[in-house]
This record gives structure tokens, sequence and C-alpha cells, in this order.
């Protein structure tokens, strides 16, 4: 009973360096997103997929690219890591609008 | 102004209390509310989802009053292990299930 499951859970990364935080389900969701908290500003949507194939920005996008080759995977990848991006990065997924969305434990990345 | 807003407290109430929070929405095309629950250092989780006829799921009542564009959340009775941020999370119509968050407020319960 997995759920969401995003890998790793903590990450420090050099100015520039690029990594791909991963995340998978296993409750056939077709919508899958990806957030970013930082204190005093919430969760915001970087990017997200309603379905397999398909991916859209979100509110903060710059920096990141996603894919979605499959329902159960939607990676994001930082292309060249700067110290704005520390923040904690969580991956979500629903069945639908309106439903329920399941969050992943989360990502600490460190930029130095 | 943010598309969702919420006081971030802290609320300090001592066990037993009835503790009520507030979070308004900018934006009238929104169509669906929730509140989500997040303990420190962990992931969001959905508390419950918010009605336009209000509903309760036992000690919290939440309700929405769509022509001032706010939702409240009440919680009665309050336990220690309510302490946590309570996120308001708006949808907003026609955006494939984009969620929307609140800044969250925080609550602390004490003996």
């Amino acid at each position: 009973n997995a759920g969401v499951t995003q890998t790793p859970k903590f990450q420090v990364l050099k100015t520039g360096q690029s990594m791909t935080l991963q995340c998978a389900q296993d409750m056939n969701h077709e919508y899958m997103s990806w957030y970013r908290q930082d204190p005093g500003m919430g969760l915001r949507l970087i990017h997200y997929s309603v379905g397999a194939g398909i991916t859209d920005q979100g509110e903060v996008p710059n920096g990141y690219n996603v894919s979605r080759s499959t329902t159960e995977d939607f990676p994001l990848r930082l292309l060249s890591a700067a110290p704005s991006q520390t923040s904690v990065y969580f991956c979500a997924s629903s069945r639908g609008v309106g439903a329920e969305a399941f969050f992943g434990q989360g990502t600490r990345l460190t930029v130095v | 102004r943010k598309e969702v807003e919420q006081d971030p407290g802290p609320f300090n109430v001592p066990e037993g209390a009835t503790v009520a929070f507030n979070c308004t929405y900018s934006n009238s095309a929104s169509q669906s509310f929730f509140w989500y629950r997040q303990d420190c250092r962990k992931e969001p989780k959905l508390l419950m989802s918010v009605y336009s006829s209000g509903n309760e799921d036992g000690r919290f009542t939440a309700q929405l009053n769509r022509a001032s564009q706010y939702i409240s959340l009440l919680i009665r009775d309050s336990k220690l292990s309510d302490s946590a941020t309570y996120l308001c999370v708006v949808i907003l119509t026609g955006t494939a299930s984009k969620l929307t968050f609140g800044t969250g407020t925080r609550l602390q319960v004490t003996l």
C-alpha cells in the first residue's frame, strides 16, 4: 500500500548541478503534480500532468522540467540548480478534479 | 492579493477549547474547497472537503460562504494531537484539478 513514493528524501546540491527527483504512484491516478513549499509562501505548483504524455506548467516552472511517459511516474528535473531552489518538494497524485490529493513524503533540497 | 489567504497564527489554545479558522479566496470561479492538515516536516493530508451546505466530521465542522468568498474550519474539544498546520485549498473551475494553497494556519493545543 505504497501510495506516492518520492526519492530522495534529502539532497544537497552545488550550484549548477542537475538532478532528478523521482515520484511514483501505484493508485492508477491520472493527475500528478509537483509543488514546492517555502516558509511563508505555502505550496506552489511547479508542473502538473493530467495523464501519460501530457504535462503543463504551473505557477513557478522556471528551472524545472518534467515528463510523464507512464501513468505511474512523474520525475522532476532540475536543470542547473540555484540557491533559490532550496525548498521542500512534494509530489502529489489524484484520480480527478475535486478528488483527494495524495502527497509523497517530500524531498528536502538544499542548494549551496 | 493572494488567491487564498489565511491567518498564519499561531493559535495557542488549551485542550478542550473550541477554535475556528477562516480562509478567504479571491476568485469567484473557485469550485472545490478543502482543508488539509500538515504536521511538522510531513506531507499534507486531506482533513475534509468543504461542501456548500456545510459538513461535519466528528469534532470538525467546515463551512463555505460563497457570497463572502470564505471557508471556515471549526474544531471542538481540541486535543493535543490536533496541533498542526491547517491548509486551506481551493480548485478553480476548469483548471484540471490544480490545487491552490493558502499559507496555512498553525494550531498549538496545550495542556
